[in-house]
């Protein structure tokens, strides 16, 4: 079967850092995204990870390992805006990108 | 450049009623895909069309829902009667296809605004 776990909320204070896991199970592997998807609007591309490791990118890194089948998306430096749904996605082996349920974050001042 | 562009924005139907949604991908995208997300969860992919074909449809309930991209471009995607349990953001996006040493790359998708439909 195809699984995406992720935790559905999480809270998080300005200024702080938060680490939103995802443990995936999937009919073959070709990379995992992270998307950005605030209230009523589009995912918006964050990462893509293919390869074991860390990805930075400014106040947004993404890791991935994948023999645990694992990837997290850590954000420093919560700022209000960074408040929103945040879903990781993998391409399939068929090229079908399966998304998780998201996780909402709230960041409080 | 242009992005992804979806209308209408906002459809309010009653059950057994017939809706279409349009969608035009970012110029030069050869790959489009229509997804649907009910609150609180994660994008389901509908359909995906490489140029004006269907790559799959494995999970588009056709009895009811129906979509085409004749000229390759944009797309249209059809419910016809709608459901209840229809009611969902509908969300277009594009993908560039790259190629590199001859496979195809998994580069990202960019989405459309949505369509908010709500059956009641």
């Amino acid at each position: 079967g195809q699984n995406i776990d992720q935790p559905t909320e999480m809270t998080a204070t300005e200024g702080a850092i938060v680490q939103i896991n995802c443990t995936y199970q999937t009919s073959g592997f070709n990379g995992l995204f992270w998307y950005q998807q605030h209230a009523g609007e589009a995912p918006t591309f964050l990462s893509y990870n293919v390869l074991d490791g860390l990805e930075e990118k400014g106040r947004f890194s993404s890791f991935l390992s994948r023999s645990k089948g694992y990837s997290y998306l850590l954000l420093k430096e919560l700022q209000m805006k960074d408040s929103a749904s945040y879903l990781c996605a993998v391409y399939s082996n068929t090229g079908k990108l399966i998304f998780g349920q998201g996780t909402t974050l709230q960041v409080k001042p | 450049e242009a992005g992804v562009a979806q209308s209408p924005r906002y459809k309010i139907i009653e059950k057994r009623q017939s809706v279409a949604f349009w969608c035009n991908p970012i110029s030069g995208h050869a790959t489009l895909y229509w997804y649907q997300q009910i609150l609180g969860q994660g994008p389901k992919l509908l359909i995906q069309f490489q140029n004006n074909g269907v790559v799959d449809d494995s999970q588009l309930p056709k009895d009811r829902f129906s979509a085409e991209r004749l000229k390759g471009v944009d797309s249209t995607l059809k419910i016809q009667p709608a459901k209840l349990e229809d009611s969902a953001v509908y969300l277009c996006a594009s993908r560039e296809l790259r190629t590199s040493g001859g496979y195809y790359s998994y580069n990202e998708q960019f989405f459309g605004p949505g369509t908010r439909l709500t059956v009641l």
